[in-house]
């Protein structure tokens, strides 16, 4: 079946460093959509990318789908303490309807 | 508009026993998808209820069973409940087309002792 692999799984910064996180897909996607997870939270949508070699931005955050359509990343400028949470990648099969498969998530730790 | 509404938002139980849990969508959301979230292996599918119908399901024992009412309201079910069965079980709802966002509720926090 379909895995979605994200990478790394931890990540501690010093507020204000930047920070990326990695999404891979074994199949091709129909599209990409991100979650942010804050600690004791639920998911939260963020934003979904569909085109091949789509690139999104929301404040400091930019996110790029690959042009295969198999990768994805999210990168954010000048860290802050808000931005701490788990950040997910998930992605649909381009393969009829199907569902949506996470990766396991990226947390991010930023220290003042 | 309200969001997704979970309930019981925590729950004990003991080996062996029962538990429901259950799901409020979004007014107007008629897809409501059911995940287990637990620290080693992230949010894994368990199923999702379209119209009153399972449309897809995750690699899950018959344990596991969920079912869907008319006004999208959705339950969980987990029978003969084991240790491994403590996780967060989070649902989220959509307008049910293909590829939607999910939009999640706060989960149920259940412990099995």
């Amino acid at each position: 079946g379909q895995q979605v692999m994200q990478i790394p799984q931890y990540q501690h910064v010093q507020e204000g460093e930047d920070f990326t996180t990695y999404c891979n897909s074994s199949t091709t996607l129909s599209n990409i959509q991100w979650y942010k997870q804050r600690p004791g939270g639920h998911p939260v949508f963020l934003i979904q990318l569909v085109k091949s070699g789509e690139v999104k931005k929301q404040k400091r955050l930019t996110f790029q789908f690959g042009e295969a359509k198999k990768n994805s990343s999210l990168h954010i400028t000048a860290t802050q303490t808000t931005d701490v949470g788990t950040y997910f990648c998930a992605g649909y099969s381009n393969s009829g309807y199907s569902t949506l498969t996470f990766g396991k998530g990226t947390m991010l730790l930023v220290s003042p | 508009k309200a969001g997704v509404t979970q309930t019981p938002r925590y729950l004990i139980k003991t080996r062996g026993q029962q538990v429901t849990l259950s799901c409020s969508p979004i007014s107007g959301h008629r897809s409501v998808s059911w995940y287990q979230q637990t620290p080693g292996q992230g949010l894994q599918f368990l199923f999702e209820y379209f119209s009153e119908t399972q449309r897809n399901k995750g690699n899950f024992p018959g344990r596991f069973s969920g079912r869907q009412f008319s006004n999208s309201r959705s339950e969980m079910n987990v029978s003969t409940l084991e240790l491994g069965d403590s996780a967060l079980y989070l649902c989220a709802s959509s307008l049910g087309l293909s590829n939607q966002p999910q939009h999640f509720g706060d989960g149920t926090r259940l412990s099995i002792l």
